[in-house]
C-alpha cells in the first residue's frame, strides 16, 4: 500500500514551453502533498505545499507564477512549469500524505531536461 | 532557520567495512527521519526515530537519535555494495507541516 506515482517519468521539451508533471496517490487519499526539486548530487529542497481544494503555499523564492500548482483532488495533484528555461532541468519529486498520519510517501521522480 | 547538516559529503568504501553517517542541527525536532534514494528514483524510508537517546535497528543499520534531539547517526556494519545510495535525514520544519532534508551522504560501496 501507500504508493505514489508520478508521471511522466522523464520529459525533454524545448525552452520557452510548458509542461506539467502529475503526481498521484494510488491507494489512498493524500490531503496535503508536496513537491519539491532535487539538482544533481543533491537534497530534496521543498518547493510548495499543496492542499486539496485550497491554494499552495509556496518556499521562499519559488515563483508560484512559473511553477503553477494544482490540487484538485484527494488523489492527484499537477506541477506545471510555465515557460520553462535550460535552469529549470532538475529532478522534479512529490510526496502525498493521508490525512492523521505524519508520513510522506514520495513518488519515483519525474526528470525533465529544458533544452 | 532550521538546518540539518549532514557529514561527511561523500563517502567511498569497500565492502565490508563499517561506516556512520551524521547529522547534525542547532534547532531540536520532534522526530528525525533517514532516507536513502537510489540515481533516478525516489527517496525510500528507513527509519523514523522520536524518542531522545532512542536505537533503532534494521539490519545492518543503525540509527540513534540524540539525548537532545538535535542530532542523530546512522551506523552501517559490513558495508555491501547494495549499500550504495544517498543517505538523507529529514526533519519536520517548525509549522510541522513539510520535512526539510539534510544535503545527504553519497555512499559507494565497491566489492
Amino acid at each position: 500500500g501507500a504508493v505514489v506515482s508520478q508521471h511522466p517519468s522523464r520529459v525533454i521539451c524545448k525552452s520557452g514551453t510548458s509542461v506539467k508533471i502529475e503526481c498521484r496517490s494510488l491507494d489512498f487519499q493524500a490531503t496535503t502533498m508536496f513537491w519539491y526539486r532535487q539538482f544533481p548530487k543533491q537534497s530534496l529542497m521543498l518547493m510548495a505545499t499543496s492542499n486539496e481544494g485550497s491554494k499552495a503555499t509556496y518556499e521562499q523564492g519559488v515563483e508560484k507564477d512559473k511553477f503553477l500548482i494544482n490540487h484538485a483532488s484527494l488523489t492527484l495533484s499537477t506541477l506545471t512549469v510555465t515557460s520553462a528555461h535550460p535552469e529549470d532541468s532538475s529532478f522534479y519529486i512529490c510526496s502525498a500524505k493521508p490525512p492523521g498520519i505524519e508520513t510522506q510517501y514520495f513518488g519515483p521522480g519525474t526528470r525533465l531536461l529544458v533544452l | 532557520t532550521q538546518l540539518l547538516e549532514q557529514s561527511p559529503q561523500f563517502l567511498s568504501i569497500q565492502e565490508g567495512e563499517n561506516l556512520t553517517v551524521y547529522c547534525n542541527s542547532s534547532s531540536v525536532f520532534s522526530s528525525l527521519q533517514w532516507y536513502r534514494q537510489e540515481p533516478g528514483e525516489g527517496p525510500v524510508l528507513l527509519v523514523t526515530v522520536v524518542t531522545g537517546g532512542e536505537v533503532k535497528k534494521l539490519k545492518r543499520l543503525t540509527f540513534q537519535f540524540g539525548d537532545a534531539r538535535k542530532d542523530s547517526s546512522l551506523h552501517i556494519t559490513a558495508a555491501q555494495p547494495g549499500d550504495t545510495g544517498l543517505y538523507l535525514c529529514a526533519g519536520r520544519n517548525q509549522a510541522g507541516t513539510a520535512l526539510i532534508f539534510g544535503k545527504g551522504t553519497t555512499l559507494s560501496v565497491s566489492s
